[in-house]
């Protein structure tokens, strides 16, 4: 079945410094690859998402780029703020089901520090 | 701009009582989802309905039962509550017909079982 495999946390690190969460995943057919982001006492919110191969999401200066030959789907972003501190979780949706339900990984905890 | 709308936020439970969580959707969206939340396991399916009137088991569905109400609201009942179903529980809801749209998420409803 569909699976989806995390860098387990927590990820502590300075301000402005560079951020990688890694994510790799495991699917039948062709997904869309999703992160989400979950602040504390939050329900979960998309941060960007990609469609295929090659794609890139982008968004509030986070980036992954869908790489099918690898599987992977690497969360980055050049200057994390303390407010970027929260669990990110990578997801992939398949279209061969009806249901159309994520499949998430277990979620990084990253903590900025000031 | 309520989204999905979960209630109660919090809840304390005995074993064996029963309880119904609430879920509501103002977007107009199909399909409505039931997942749980657990420490290092990211978020499992427990129940969907891809359309008003239709519901399944996701992946982890025994001890709840799910009613789709009409097209905005969908609640998850635990009829004999137990231990093992302490958790955080989110609903989401989505479009369906239109490629690739994102899941919106309630705030989750924090739940314990004594």
């Amino acid at each position: 079945g569909d699976s989806v495999t995390q860098m387990e946390g927590p990820v502590t690190l300075s301000e402005e410094a560079f951020l990688t969460i890694n994510c790799t995943y495991t699917a039948t057919g062709y997904p869309s690859l999703f992160w989400y982001v979950q602040y504390p006492g939050e329900g979960l919110q998309l941060l960007l998402k990609a469609t295929k191969a090659d794609d890139k999401g982008s968004n509030k200066g986070f980036e992954a780029t869908y790489r099918k030959e690898t599987t992977s789907f690497h969360l980055e972003k050049g200057s994390v703020q303390v407010s970027d501190s929260a669990v990110y979780f990578c997801a992939l949706r398949t279209m061969d089901t009806g249901r159309r339900a994520l499949t998430f990984g277990s979620g990084t905890r990253l903590q900025v520090q000031p | 701009n309520a989204g999905v709308t979960q209630t109660p936020k919090f809840q304390v439970l005995k074993t064996g009582q029963s309880m119904t969580l609430q879920c509501a959707q103002d977007m107009n969206h199909n399909s409505m989802y039931w997942y749980r939340q657990d420490p290092g396991m990211g978020l499992r399916l427990i129940y969907y309905s891809a359309s008003e009137g239709t519901t399944d088991k996701g992946e982890v569905p025994n001890g709840y039962n799910v009613s789709r109400l009409n097209k905005r609201e969908f609640s998850l009942r635990l009829e004999s509550a137990a231990p093992s179903q302490t958790s955080v529980y989110f609903c989401a809801s989505s479009e369906v017909g239109v490629p690739n749209q994102p899941q919106h998420f309630g705030d989750g409803t924090r739940l314990s079982i004594l």
